[in-house]
């Protein structure tokens, strides 16, 4: 079984587009996260998500948007999509906030915008 | 600010050629430092946490150690399927995005046999 699963595994689409990435886990786990991984590979995060208190990292455009529909879920919807915005996006989850749990993360999304 | 720098960024290592690498951090109050593997196009895999100075995790051929300023992986007789990328990241108190992790970019390890 999957522990974190996201679709689409690639998303190619045009400037100016709204699109959304699903996120689910399985783990039962409390807190969510986004990450965005650039060209150079570096991993950043975007986004934490713990019982409907979301965190947002100050530098992420207000074109993202978290949508946490349920504990399991966390979905990342981006309007007018910017060059930019190509990168692998990954979703993770753990334990919970209290302590230093380990995070789990997804197989990613490879978003290019054309 | 937080920050966490690993090197080398590329180590090319042939098979059984014990090495080790590092992971500098500077953090206001560590909670944990964390790390994965990545295998190219896949979402990185946990290996270990450490949590306080002087400890010590192993796995296989890894151990990963921690110091007050940073952490070593150490890779004993390497063999080709420990080729991948290894990702050192913390979790800092008080940082914004609650228990959010503090990535470095990463060293790239190839073992040729």
């Amino acid at each position: 079984d999957t522990a974190v699963s996201q679709t689409p595994k690639y998303l190619v689409t045009q400037m100016g587009n709204d699109k959304s990435i699903k996120c689910e886990q399985n783990l039962g786990h409390d807190t969510m996260y986004w990450y965005k991984q650039d060209s150079k590979k570096f991993l950043k995060i975007m986004f934490s998500y713990n019982n409907k208190e979301l965190i947002i990292n100050e530098t992420v455009p207000n074109r993202f948007s978290p949508k946490s529909p349920d504990k399991a879920h966390l979905n990342l919807h981006i309007n007018s999509l910017e060059l930019g915005d190509s990168a692998v996006y990954f979703c993770a989850s753990s334990q919970g906030t209290s302590g230093n749990y380990e995070q789990f993360f997804g197989p990613g999304t490879r978003l290019t915008v054309l | 600010e937080d920050q966490v720098t690993q090197s080398p960024e590329a180590l090319r290592l042939q098979e059984g050629e014990s090495s080790s690498l590092n992971c500098s951090y500077t953090v206001s109050g560590l909670r944990g430092l964390f790390w994965y593997r990545q295998d190219p196009g896949k979402g990185p895999e946990f290996l270990f946490t450490l949590y306080s100075a002087g400890e010590e995790k192993e796995k296989e051929r890894l151990k990963a150690t921690l110091t007050k300023k940073e952490s070593f992986l150490h890779i004993t007789a390497p063999k080709p399927e420990d080729s991948a990328t290894y990702l050192c990241a913390v979790q800092a108190w008080g940082v914004q995005a609650g228990t959010a992790l503090i990535f470095g970019k990463g060293t790239t390890l190839s073992v040729s046999s």
